[in-house]
């Protein structure tokens, strides 16, 4: 089975960096992806790490430490659009490669 | 590419009453995704189809939910009676054999009263 903790509710302001962390257990992690959701909306891809270390788009970067069932997500310089939700989703091999994701950190970005 | 397609919209319906919702994959997509989200749970898989066929349906909360997929381009989620706790958005996501991007559909907001 997944199981997937990220915090529910984050608020930040605008301009500065928030780091929105998720932890996992998962009996075959394949790939950790990071999705935003605007509300009303679908997830959009975001990020993807397989390997320990960070990846960096843009403003946005996501971590990964597989050894401690550890991600997270930093966005800088936040814009008011940057409100939304954001989900942490495993890959598991042993769920047929398919993505189990956890309840979404919903980001409110204030000025 | 107009993406994943998903009809209705919205839709209220009153309890006891059947539900059918509706989804058009990205063609040439092999794999197509339906999930549930609420606040309380998040998004859920509900099920799952490799090239039309259903993989895995341990998703699907009761003997209420049935998804077909009859052909490559087209897939539906029926609820038969429908029940308030039912009350979720529904999304239908594809994805290609050998790559990890989904493409979610907008999804389907369906109350049920």
């Amino acid at each position: 089975g997944q199981n997937i903790d990220q915090p529910t509710e984050m608020t930040a302001t605008e301009g500065a960096i928030v780091q929105i962390n998720c932890t996992y257990q998962t009996s075959g992690f394949n790939g950790l992806f990071w999705y935003q959701q605007h509300a009303g909306e679908a997830p959009t891809f975001l990020s993807y790490n397989v390997l320990d270390g960070l990846e960096e788009k843009g403003r946005f970067s996501s971590f990964l430490s597989r050894s401690k069932g550890y991600s997270y997500l930093l966005l800088k310089e936040l814009q008011m659009k940057d409100s939304a939700s954001y989900l942490c989703a495993v890959r598991d091999k042993t769920g047929a490669n398919n993505l189990f994701f956890g309840t979404g950190t919903r980001l409110t970005v204030i000025p | 590419d107009a993406g994943v397609i998903q009809s209705p919209r919205h839709e209220v319906t009153e309890m006891g009453q059947e539900v059918t919702l509706r989804c058009k994959p990205i063609s040439g997509h092999d794999y197509l995704f339906w999930y549930r989200q609420t606040m309380m749970r998040g998004l859920e898989l509900l099920i799952y189809f490799n090239n039309n066929v259903p993989i895995d349906d341990s998703g699907m909360p009761e003997d209420r939910f049935s998804a077909k997929m009859p052909n490559a381009s087209f897939s539906t989620l029926k609820i038969q009676p429908s029940e308030p706790r039912d009350s979720a958005v529904y999304f239908c996501a594809s994805r290609k054999d050998r790559g990890y991007g989904y493409t979610f559909g907008s999804g389907t907001r369906l109350t049920v009263v």
